[in-house]
């Protein structure tokens, strides 16, 4: 069965940088996408960006341009998301989520991992 | 960029009964609309894309319908389960999420 294991709960001071893993199974690794998706506290769901397991391409939404990288490891079916020069309101619960690519457009998340908490303060 | 908005914001709704929840998008999205279900402390589920079909496992009392710029999710007998936080996405363009309906008990 698809599974998507993600790393563990981080805390971390502003300015700071976290990388979060996201470990995938029971499918091919590169015949998908990995986007990632984070939710503050109470809040709604907010599209990170997304990268091609298949060749790397990445796109960021614009809003984090500049702060976000998506990697992959095909000989671990895993990927990484890092967040640099951390600010209080990037606290949130970092999802990653398969995703089917239709012609080179993002389409929907069909599995998701359980979420890394992601805790920014001084 | 294009902006879903979801109503009602709460939807209270006893249990057995019908649930409407609707979406709407500032700019036709056609029909690259999915739906998710999230409990509290848990990852959203897919629920329906391309606006009207079902994911794998997602029972048949929940359906989807619209295209364009209005769509809707119906359950057509909520069962105690399906009290949660719905979202819409749009993937016509880089994807979006509405700002979510929580579905409670009344």
């Amino acid at each position: 069965q698809v599974q998507l294991v993600q790393s563990g709960a981080e805390v971390k001071k502003p300015g700071a940088s976290v990388k979060v893993s996201c470990k995938a199974s029971g499918y091919t690794f590169t015949s998908y996408g990995i986007s990632w998706v984070r939710q503050a506290p109470g809040q709604g769901l907010e599209w990170m960006g997304w990268i091609s397991a298949y060749n790397g391409n990445t796109n960021y939404a614009q809003k984090l341009q500049g702060r976000v990288t998506m990697t992959t490891d095909t000989s671990t079916s895993t990927a990484y998301m890092e967040l640099r020069s951390l600010r209080s309101d990037d606290t949130a619960v970092y999802y990653c989520a398969r995703v089917l690519v239709d012609g080179g457009t993002v389409t929907y998340f069909d599995y998701w991992g359980q979420g890394t908490l992601v805790t920014v303060s001084s | 960029e294009i902006v879903m908005t979801q109503s009602p914001a709460t939807l209270s709704v006893s249990p057995g009964e019908r649930a409407t929840l609707s979406c709407r998008a500032s700019q036709s999205v056609s029909s690259n609309l999915a739906w998710y279900q999230q409990k509290p402390g848990q990852a959203p589920r897919l629920l329906i894309y391309g606006a009207s079909t079902r994911a794998t496992g997602i029972p048949a009392r929940f359906s989807g319908s619209g295209s364009g710029t209005e769509f809707t999710l119906t359950i057509s007998s909520l069962q105690s389960e399906d009290f949660a936080v719905y979202y819409c996405q749009q993937y016509n363009n880089w994807p979006c999420f509405g700002q979510g309906t929580k579905l409670e008990i009344k």
